[in-house]
């Protein structure tokens, strides 16, 4: 069953501006990793961020977490034409098989030169 | 660098073949995935294996079965082929261990099933 569901489906911005995606989740967690998908290729993860962890920072990426509302936000800051791909958040479980994500179904994010 | 390598990018088989897919992974991974993806469905998870010879069942393992005879490859097998397993297959392979689990993708193989 997906647990991660990515909002908004698609997003189109010009070059330079801010990117922010939302993923929103059913159940406990130990940590929400998002992942990027170029076009007809595999995923390549981004970042990961433990359920104790509020903000996460990577280059032009910011991640938050907020386990109450069991929500996270993918921020990509001074977007670029190479930005354009699919993301994706996944979830573990926080009892049983941590080692199994949960996808959701991805936001399109399109760049404009 | 952790490479994941699928056998075929691209594959066309006829309804009724077997369909065999490889996975091979380079890092010692313990954990081996399997998912499918279509559009507006996202990935779905069809087996994983968390050690050799061990499999289990994923979302949708219906028509697929597995192989794990070695650590770094693991097979992903139609038994015998429908049009509804046309999709993009991606393998994925993580470390064991709490915090352990970032996956690492292969390139993906697209499937054609006519």
């Amino acid at each position: 069953s997906q647990q991660g569901e990515e909002d908004p489906q698609a997003l189109s911005i010009q070059e330079g501006e801010n990117a922010t995606m939302n993923c929103s989740y059913k159940t406990s967690i130990n940590n929400l990793q998002w992942y990027r998908q170029n076009s007809g290729r595999g995923l390549v993860h981004l970042i990961l961020i433990r359920s104790n962890e509020r903000e996460k920072h990577s280059g032009r990426l910011r991640v938050t977490l907020d386990t109450s509302k069991k929500s996270s936000s993918l921020l990509i800051t001074a977007s670029r034409a190479a930005d354009t791909a699919s993301y994706f958040c996944a979830t573990d479980g926080s009892g049983g098989s941590n080692y199994k994500l949960t996808f959701g179904k991805g936001t399109l994010l399109t760049v404009n030169p | 660098d952790v490479k994941v390598t699928q056998s075929s990018r691209y594959l066309v088989k006829r309804t009724g073949e077997k369909v065999f897919l490889e996975c091979v992974q380079d890092m010692d991974h313990e954990n081996m995935f399997w998912y499918r993806q279509d559009p507006g469905l996202g990935l779905r998870l069809i087996y994983f294996s968390y050690d050799v010879k061990m499999k289990e069942k994923g979302d949708i393992p219906e028509g697929y079965s597995v192989s794990r005879e070695k650590k770094e490859r693991f097979s992903l097998i139609l038994e015998s082929a429908s049009t509804n397993q046309t999709s993009m297959y991606l393998c994925a392979s993580s470390l064991s261990g709490q915090g352990y689990n970032e996956q690492f993708f292969g390139p993906g193989t697209r499937l054609t099933v006519l």
